[in-house]
């Protein structure tokens, strides 16, 4: 089975810029999602094809890819970026998530 | 826009059924070449892929859950359902239904029912 891994837990400064990765292997023959979930919601896509934005999302939400390491990167983190973070891949006909990390604003 | 309704009974005892729907308005779940999901979430954890259907009936399930899960079309209604069986407490979690695509990740989510197993 396929797992993908990620940090519990990343804290940042207000304005400051958060760095989530995401690693697995064949995740670089793979496109990679993201997700925000904060408390009591359903998650919200806000990358998808490693870089790509939904309409809506900020800009300063950026994704990318090296190797078997997908990136989220909040540039100018602000409080309302505060939740769960999860990536996401689907490695043939199965859809598999990350192990979710928690963004903390302070 | 696409919104998707989970509906069902939340509360269920150890080996019976779990039996969810979920809803589409905004869109038809005929057309197009979309996935529809079930995911599912335990408190205070993370997510997990449950299974998916395509338009035309076609579906795949996560291998962790083996034989227990099977997903279907309610195409006149716009509707798809998730039938997981001999539930236990392991099975207690929010489940989600969201569109699922390999292109275009899970969007929309439905909002999300809470199903408990207790005796």
């Amino acid at each position: 089975s396929y797992e993908l891994t990620q940090p519990p837990s990343v804290s940042v400064s207000p304005g400051q810029t958060a760095i989530i990765s995401c690693s697995g292997d064949k995740l670089g023959e793979n496109y990679a999602c993201w997700y925000q979930q904060k408390p009591g919601q359903s998650p919200v896509l806000v990358i998808y094809q490693d870089t790509k934005r939904p309409s809506g999302i900020p800009d300063r939400f950026s994704g990318s890819s090296s190797g078997n390491t997908a990136t989220l990167t909040i540039r100018g983190a602000q409080s309302m970026d505060e939740g769960d973070y999860y990536c996401q891949a689907w490695f043939g006909s199965t859809g598999v998530f990350g192990s979710g990390t928690r963004v903390t604003v302070l | 826009q696409v919104q998707l309704q989970e509906s069902g009974p939340g509360l269920l005892k150890p080996s019976q059924t779990l039996s969810l729907t979920c809803t589409v308005s905004g869109a038809s779940i005929r057309s197009g070449s979309y996935w529809w999901c079930w995911i599912r979430q335990p408190a205070g954890k993370g997510l997990e892929w449950i299974g998916r259907i395509f338009t035309t009936g076609s579906t795949n399930y996560n291998p962790s859950l083996g034989s227990r899960v099977s997903i279907s079309l309610e195409p006149s209604k716009d509707q798809f359902s998730l039938k997981l069986t001999s539930v236990t407490a392991a099975d207690t979690a929010v489940y989600y239904c969201a569109r699922c695509t390999a292109m275009e990740g899970f969007d929309p989510w439905g909002q999300g029912t809470l199903v408990t197993v207790s005796s």
